[in-house]
C-alpha cells in the first residue's frame, strides 16, 4: 500500500544536540513538503521539494535544513537543537505539474519533538 | 496571494446533530479547495476535495462540501455527527501558478453526549 511515514513518532532531546527527522513516501510523489505545528495550531510551511536535488525555503523561516538525494526519501535536520524548536514537524508530499492533482498533499503522522 | 479563512476557532456539536464547519478563501480564478482532518497527535487525513465541476462534492466517512463561487465559500457539512468526528479540521486553497497550499488556521470539533 502507497503511503508517506515518518520516523521517530516522538523524540526527547537536549538542547545542542544535532537531529534527522525522516520522511519516506512509497507513492512516487516527485514534490514533498515539510510544516511545523504547534499544538492546537496552523500549519506553516518550512520546506519544500520539487524533486531530486531541489529544495525550497517555505514562508516560515526555519533553522532547519532539508535534503533531496532520493525521490522518496526527504530528511529535514536541525544542526543544534533548542527549546524554541519544540514543535510537532509534518511531512508531506504530491505529485508533480500544475492542475489540481499536483496540489493534492498526503500527510505523514508527523513526528512530536521536545527539546529540553 | 490567495488566502483562507476559517471564522470559527472551536464549534461544539451533539452526537447525532448536524454540522457545518465554515471556509472562505480568497482567490481571482477558480481555486483547489479541499478539507483536512487531524486528531490529536496525527498528521492530516484528505476528507475531500474540489477542482472543477459538481459544485458538491462527496468525501470519505459520510462528509460533503459544497463550492460557492458567488460567496467564496467551500462549508464543509454531515447529517449526523458522531463522537469519533472531535477532531481538528483545515480548510485548504491552492491554484494554478502557486506551488503550495495556503491553510486555514483551523476548527476544533467538539461532539458533546
Amino acid at each position: 500500500e502507497a503511503d508517506i511515514y515518518q520516523t521517530p513518532r516522538y523524540l526527547v532531546i537536549g538542547t545542542g544536540k544535532k537531529i534527522t527527522l525522516e520522511c519516506s513516501q512509497t507513492m512516487g510523489h516527485d514534490k514533498m513538503y515539510w510544516y511545523q505545528q504547534d499544538p492546537g495550531m496552523e500549519l506553516h510551511l518550512i520546506h519544500y521539494s520539487y524533486g531530486v536535488n531541489s529544495t525550497e525555503k517555505g514562508d516560515l523561516s526555519s533553522e532547519s535544513t532539508v535534503s533531496r538525494i532520493r525521490t522518496e526519501h526527504f530528511p529535514l535536520t536541525l544542526e543544534s537543537a533548542r527549546p524554541s524548536h519544540t514543535s510537532q514537524y509534518l511531512c508531506a508530499s504530491s505529485e508533480l505539474g500544475t492542475g489540481g492533482l499536483a496540489h493534492t498533499q498526503y500527510f505523514g503522522p508527523g513526528t512530536r519533538l521536545t527539546v529540553l | 496571494a490567495q488566502s483562507v479563512t476559517q471564522p470559527d476557532i472551536h464549534i461544539t456539536v451533539s452526537e447525532g446533530a448536524s454540522l457545518e464547519l465554515r471556509c472562505n478563501y480568497s482567490y481571482g480564478a477558480t481555486p483547489y479547495l479541499f478539507w483536512y482532518v487531524q486528531s490529536p497527535g496525527q498528521g492530516l487525513q484528505l476528507l475531500l476535495k474540489y477542482f472543477s465541476g459538481d459544485t458538491l462534492v462527496q468525501g470519505i466517512k459520510g462528509f460533503e462540501a459544497e463550492f460557492k463561487r458567488s460567496q467564496s465559500s467551500f462549508n464543509l457539512r454531515k447529517p449526523s455527527v458522531h463522537w469519533s468526528d472531535a477532531a481538528e479540521y483545515f480548510c485548504a486553497v491552492g491554484a494554478a501558478g502557486y506551488s503550495t497550499l495556503t491553510f486555514g488556521k483551523g476548527t476544533m470539533l467538539l461532539v458533546s453526549p
